[in-house]
């Protein structure tokens, strides 16, 4: 399958933990990455590979792999961390990425 | 500084072609994978293209035959020429720097994108 699925909504109370899932089969072969977008503004990369930040992500981001599931977990919620967020991995054929249909994240 | 900047969008007749253009300073884009994702308006991400460093390109499945990407290393510029435009390509058009390796493919730096428009 090249399809990678993700729940349309999520909602989170300020200061909670929050879990943003991705499944597809692609999974099972290739390291998801995760990104988030505001309105407005372009996507930026939060994580990718086993459980890698970029420089200048809060460490309150981590993600997890396990069968053909990928994970973000956000602890410690904040106002910013509202947003549209994206997994995106190749494909079964190994040469074309495809992204999840992306999750609404609101902090209540 | 390491950025992109997207330009050649506009508006265009279904059937007419366009070429974006992305500029890159701060890094080489041979050197690295380099990628075009678009997002229609109120929609999600959509892979569109990627070019590897070795100079292979893969392409969308709803672009392939249509759209062509490129890059220019004296001008340190990676191009998508879409032909055929549809009504369906109307999305804003970013470029994307691929940081692909064993870790996996990670979308680093990105521009700020380019409007295209296909309507009559």
């Amino acid at each position: 399958s090249s399809e990678l699925t993700q729940d349309p909504a999520v909602s989170v109370a300020l200061g909670q933990t929050v879990r943003i899932t991705c499944q597809g089969d692609s999974l099972r072969s290739y390291f998801p990455s995760w990104y988030q977008q505001k309105p407005g503004q372009a996507p930026m990369l939060v994580l990718y590979g086993e459980n890698i930040r970029p420089s200048g992500i809060s460490d309150r981001f981590s993600g997890s792999r396990s069968g053909n599931t990928a994970s973000l977990t956000i602890t410690g919620s904040q106002a910013e961390d509202e947003a549209d967020y994206y997994c995106n991995s190749r494909d079964s054929s190994g040469h074309h990425l495809v992204f999840g249909g992306g999750t609404k994240l609101t902090v209540l | 500084e390491v950025q992109l900047v997207e330009s050649g969008g506009g508006l265009i007749q279904p059937g007419g072609s366009l070429r974006l253009s992305c500029a890159a300073s701060g890094f080489a884009v041979y050197s690295d994978y380099m990628t075009w994702v678009r997002q229609a308006p109120g929609k999600g991400l959509d892979w569109v293209s990627i070019i590897y460093s070795g100079g292979s390109t893969y392409y969308a499945d709803s672009v392939k035959g249509r759209f062509t990407i490129s890059r220019d290393i004296s001008r340190n510029t990676v191009y998508l020429q879409m032909n055929n435009l549809r009504a369906e390509d109307t999305a804003m058009y970013y470029c994307a720097r691929d940081l692909a390796g064993t870790r996996g493919d990670a979308f680093d730096i990105w521009g700020q994108g380019t409007v295209v428009t296909v309507s009559a």
